[in-house]
C-alpha cells in the first residue's frame, strides 16, 4: 500500500448535496484517473489528467466533475446532477514517461447517497 | 469508441485445475492489454500485461495471449490455489498515460 491515497474509505451523504473525493499520490505521475465501479459492470472512466491545468471526460463524466491544480492531487467532486452517485469509486496513477504503461489504483472511496 | 467484452462473468475450478479467461476488443488501434486482479474489498492490481508486439507472455502460473488478427486475448492461470480467488479485469488500450477500458470482470473461485 502507499504511493496513492484516497479518503475517506466510506462516505454517507444524503441526496441533493455535493461531495467531494480526495485523491493524492507521490508517485510523480502525470496521468491520473477516475474510475467508478459498480456490481457486474467492471470498472467505468470518468474523468482522467495527463498534465497539470487539464483534464479530459472519459466515458460517464455527467454529474461529476474534476480539478487538476497539483500534480499529486485530483479531486473528483459528485454533483446533485448525478442520478445514481452510489458506487465504489477509485482513483488511479501512471507515469507517461516510463515504457510501463500501469496504472496504480488507490483503495478506493465507497459513496452512499440516501 | 474502444469495448472491451469479457467472458466468463462467474468461473468455478477446483484446486489445481487450471483457468482460461477471454476478452474480445474492438479499436484495432489498441497495442496494451493487462490483466488486473481485485480481491474483495481491495484495490485492482496488475498482474499481467501484454503489448501487441507480443504474441505470448508467462509470468510463473499466469499467462497471456493475443490474438491481433482476431482481437482477442485471454488469461491462463495454471495449478489454480485457493488464494487465486478473486475478481479478474481485463482492460485494452492505446498505449501510455491513455485510458484503459475495462471488461466487466470474472468472478473466478477456486474450490478445494
Amino acid at each position: 500500500d502507499g504511493g496513492i491515497t484516497q479518503s475517506p474509505k466510506y462516505l454517507f451523504r444524503k441526496e441533493g448535496q455535493n461531495v467531494t473525493l480526495s485523491c493524492e499520490q507521490n508517485l510523480n505521475h502525470d496521468a491520473m484517473y477516475w474510475y467508478r465501479q459498480d456490481p457486474g459492470q467492471g470498472l467505468r472512466l470518468i474523468y482522467y489528467s495527463q498534465i497539470v491545468n487539464d483534464f479530459q471526460k472519459g466515458d460517464i463524466a455527467e454529474g461529476y466533475s474534476v480539478s487538476r491544480e497539483k500534480k499529486e492531487s485530483f479531486p473528483l467532486t459528485v454533483t446533485s446532477a448525478q442520478k445514481n452517485p452510489t458506487a465504489f469509486y477509485l482513483c488511479a496513477s501512471s507515469d507517461s514517461h516510463r515504457a510501463s504503461y500501469e496504472q496504480y489504483f488507490g483503495p478506493g472511496t465507497r459513496l452512499t447517497v440516501t | 469508441g474502444e469495448n472491451v467484452e469479457q467472458h466468463p462473468s462467474t468461473l468455478s475450478v477446483q484446486e489445481g485445475d487450471s483457468a482460461v479467461i477471454k476478452c474480445t476488443y474492438s479499436d484495432s488501434a489498441s497495442n496494451y492489454f493487462p490483466w488486473y486482479k481485485q480481491e474483495l474489498g481491495k484495490r485492482p492490481q496488475l498482474i499481467i500485461d501484454i503489448r501487441s508486439n507480443v504474441g505470448e507472455k508467462k509470468d510463473q502460473r499466469i499467462a497471456v495471449t493475443l490474438n491481433k488478427t482476431a482481437k482477442h486475448f485471454s488469461l491462463h492461470i495454471t495449478e489454480t490455489q485457493p488464494e487465486d480467488s478473486a475478481v479478474y479485469f481485463c482492460a485494452a488500450s492505446t498505449g501510455t498515460a491513455s485510458k484503459l477500458t475495462f471488461g466487466t470482470g470474472t468472478r473466478l473461485q477456486v474450490t478445494l
